[in-house]
């Protein structure tokens, strides 16, 4: 595979439950991004990682979790979200934190 | 704070007839400008990318400019056709690296 790549596409989850979202990316690069798209709201960056490190926490709740293993791999863990946290999150990479951004086809959040 | 405006949010226009979006943002201390595509429940695919230094940037039927000191960009595509149909957004790169995106403009092309 190439590119960026975003797993699971759909997910719809319980207030209660706890599930990880999984982006990889097969270009080499070494930032790695997580943004959150409402409807018909502009996208918000919540994290971003640098080599690994996390570099930005946009005041993003406690209910969701960053997890960077590796430059190739990020997650996203999910756990006593709200209805309001519906939406497509989306995740992007890019060579370093200048260069331009990547993005997966993103993974559809529904809250119930 | 960087505020990135679209203007129309939608736009509906026959096949062949020139696409104009308008991207304007409050902060002229930028990177660069980005141009994305997206498609119902997808993704983001990156268009165009304009260095502040550059007025504007081409790639086929797609031209981008950019006016650092007014705050604007404008995308233009020629002879639109139905596969143009898709959301457009735009994006600037402020200086803490990050890139702050407008709402988009939705396209809608009749065949």
């Amino acid at each position: 595979e190439t590119g960026v790549t975003q797993t699971p596409r759909h997910l719809v989850m319980g207030m209660t439950n706890k599930k990880s979202l999984k982006c990889e990316q097969h270009l080499g690069h070494n930032a790695m991004y997580w943004y959150k798209q409402s409807a018909k709201k502009p996208l918000e960056l919540m994290f971003v990682y640098n080599f690994k490190e996390q570099t930005e926490n946009n005041s993003v709740p406690s209910r969701f979790s960053p997890e960077c293993p590796n430059s190739s791999h990020l997650f996203l863990h999910l756990h006593t979200l709200q209805p309001e946290d519906s939406a497509l999150y989306l995740c992007a990479s890019s060579q370093d934190r200048v260069n331009e951004q990547f993005f997966g086809p993103g993974t559809r959040l529904t809250v119930l | 704070k960087q505020e990135v405006t679209q203007i129309p949010a939608a736009l509906s226009v026959p096949e062949g007839e020139n696409l104009v979006l308008n991207c304007s943002f409050t902060d002229s201390a930028i990177y660069n400008l980005q141009w994305f595509r997206q498609d119902p429940g997808k993704g983001l695919t990156s268009l165009l990318l304009i260095q502040s230094s550059q007025r504007e940037q081409t790639s086929g039927r797609l031209n981008a400019s950019l006016d650092k000191s007014s705050g604007r960009s404008t995308l233009y595509i020629a002879a639109s056709q139905p596969g143009d149909s898709a959301t457009y957004l735009c994006a600037v790169r402020i200086p803490d690296y990050k890139l702050s995106f407008g709402a988009g403009t939705t396209v809608t092309v009749r065949a």
